[in-house]
C-alpha cells in the first residue's frame, strides 16, 4: 500500500539556517503530495502542495519539487525563523481518498 | 469565520463514559473525515464521509460511530470510552474526493480518559 517516510526529528535550527525536511514516498498510480504544519495547539495548515512530476510547490519561504525518479518531496527553506518552529508533516493523496501521512517532523529555531 | 470548526476543544471524562464530539465546516465542501492524533503525533484516518455516504471505515472499534446529518456536519459518538483512546482527534474537510484536493482541519479536540 501507500506510504510516506519523514526524517525523524526533532529538527533543531538557529536562526537563519537552512531547512531540509526530508520526505519519500511508496504509492501505485500518480499521486499528489502536500506538506502540512502543525503550530502548538493547532490543527494543521496546508503549506504547499504539487499534483504531477516536477511541480514544485512553494509557500511563506518554503519550496518542495515533486521528484517522480527519487520518489521524494523533500522541503526546503533557505532561513528559517523562530516562528518556522511547529511539526511539519507530509503527506500523499492518491486513490484512497483520505491522506496517508508522514510521521511528523518536529522543527525547533532557535534565536 | 472558522472554516472547519470542532466542539469541545478539551474534553476529560471517565473510563466507561460516552462522548461526542462535534465538527462543522462552512466551506461548502463534499467530503469531511475524522483523523486521530496519538502522544507520537502520527494522524491515522478514521473515517470519511462524501455528501453524508460513508466512504472510508477503517479498522476503528465499533465503539466509535460517525454522523452526518448534512455534508456540512460530521459528529463523532464514542462509546464506553478506554484509556486508550486518549488522543487529539481531527476534524478536515476537502472539495470533494479528487486527490488533488487539499484539506483544511479544524483546531481538534484533546480527549483525555481518566
Amino acid at each position: 500500500g501507500d506510504s510516506v517516510t519523514q526524517m525523524e526529528g526533532p529538527v533543531t535550527l538557529s536562526e537563519e539556517a537552512f531547512l531540509t525536511i526530508n520526505c519519500t514516498y511508496t504509492a501505485t498510480g500518480y499521486p499528489s503530495l502536500f506538506w502540512y504544519v502543525q503550530y502548538p495547539g493547532e490543527g494543521l495548515q496546508l503549506l504547499l502542495k504539487a499534483t504531477k512530476a516536477d511541480d514544485k510547490g512553494s509557500n511563506k519561504g518554503f519550496e518542495a519539487t515533486y521528484r517522480k525518479e527519487t520518489t521524494s518531496f523533500h522541503l526546503e527553506k533557505g532561513s528559517v525563523q523562530v516562528s518556522d518552529s511547529a511539526v511539519y508533516f507530509c503527506a500523499l493523496g492518491n486513490s484512497g481518498y483520505a491522506l496517508n501521512f508522514g510521521k511528523g517532523t518536529s522543527l525547533l529555531v532557535t534565536p | 469565520d472558522t472554516a472547519v470548526s470542532q466542539t469541545p476543544k478539551y474534553l476529560v471524562t471517565q473510563m466507561g463514559n460516552d462522548k461526542s464530539i462535534k465538527c462543522e465546516q462552512n466551506l461548502g465542501h463534499d467530503t469531511m473525515y475524522w483523523y486521530k492524533q496519538d502522544s507520537k503525533k502520527f494522524l491515522k484516518i478514521m473515517f470519511s464521509y462524501n455528501n453524508k455516504e460513508l466512504i472510508i471505515n477503517e479498522t476503528v472499534p465499533n465503539r466509535f460511530s460517525p454522523k452526518s446529518p448534512d455534508k456540512a456536519h460530521l459528529n463523532l459518538h464514542i462509546n464506553s470510552l478506554e484509556l486508550g483512546d486518549s488522543a487529539v482527534y481531527f476534524c478536515a474537510s476537502s472539495q470533494d474526493l479528487t486527490v488533488n484536493q487539499p484539506q483544511h482541519f479544524g483546531d481538534g479536540t484533546r480527549l483525555s480518559i481518566l
